[in-house]
């Protein structure tokens, strides 16, 4: 069945770092693969979404790419901020109505 | 417009106990998903609901169930409350038929002692 692997966390990085969470999929067919964001206490956020192969999605400074031959969609971001601590989703829609969600990975950022 | 409501936020009940969630989708949204995550497992997929009919469910046992309304307003029940049931349970809505990008709630904590 359709699955969503992303790198395990947390992920510690110091504010203005680069950052890169990698994530990739199984799936048949023509999945939508989105980034959702969690923060402390809160429901998830949509934070950006590819429909197809090639196709980039970003918002609020992060961008992931669709790539369909390597069957990934990694999260970067240029310049992390405190603000951006939070938990991480990377999940795809395809077949069967439902959405699939990796593990999550926390990011930790300090001042 | 006003996002996803879940009711109630916190909830405290006692194992064998039975539960009521409930969540009300963005206005027009037909589609209602639900999922429980904890700690350990991570988000997983209960049921969705399109229109009062349940289009797909996850690997859970029938304790858990769900419907909904004619408003699309949802409910999902949890019977013989177990001390493994503890849990933020979302919701989500969809505008699409296809389950497409999800609208969460701030999701409903469960605490079963």
């Amino acid at each position: 069945g359709d699955s969503v692997t992303q790198m395990e966390g947390p992920v510690t990085l110091s504010e203005e770092a680069f950052l890169t969470i990698n994530c990739t999929y199984t799936a048949t067919g023509y999945p939508s693969l989105f980034w959702y964001v969690q923060y402390p206490g809160e429901g998830l956020q949509l934070l950006l979404k590819a429909t197809k192969a090639d196709d980039k999605g970003s918002n609020k400074g992060f961008e992931a790419t669709y790539r369909k031959e390597t069957t990934s969609f990694h999260l970067e971001k240029g310049s992390v901020q405190v603000s951006d601590s939070a938990v991480y989703f990377c999940a795809l829609s395809g077949e069967g109505f439902k959405t699939i969600f990796g593990a999550g990975t926390r990011l930790f950022v300090k001042a | 417009k006003a996002g996803v409501t879940q009711t109630p936020r916190y909830l405290i009940k006692t194992r064998g106990q039975q539960v009521t969630l409930s969540c009300s989708p963005i206005s027009g949204h037909r589609s209602v998903s639900w999922y429980q995550q904890t700690p350990g497992q991570g988000l997983q997929f209960l049921f969705e609901y399109f229109s009062e009919t349940q289009r797909n469910k996850g690997n859970f046992p029938g304790r858990f169930s769900g419907r909904q309304f004619s408003n699309s307003r949802s409910e999902m029940n949890v019977s013989t409350l177990e001390l493994g049931d503890s849990a933020l349970y979302l919701c989500a809505s969809s505008s699409s038929g296809r389950v497409d990008e999800q609208y969460f709630g701030p999701g409903t904590r469960l605490t079963v002692t």
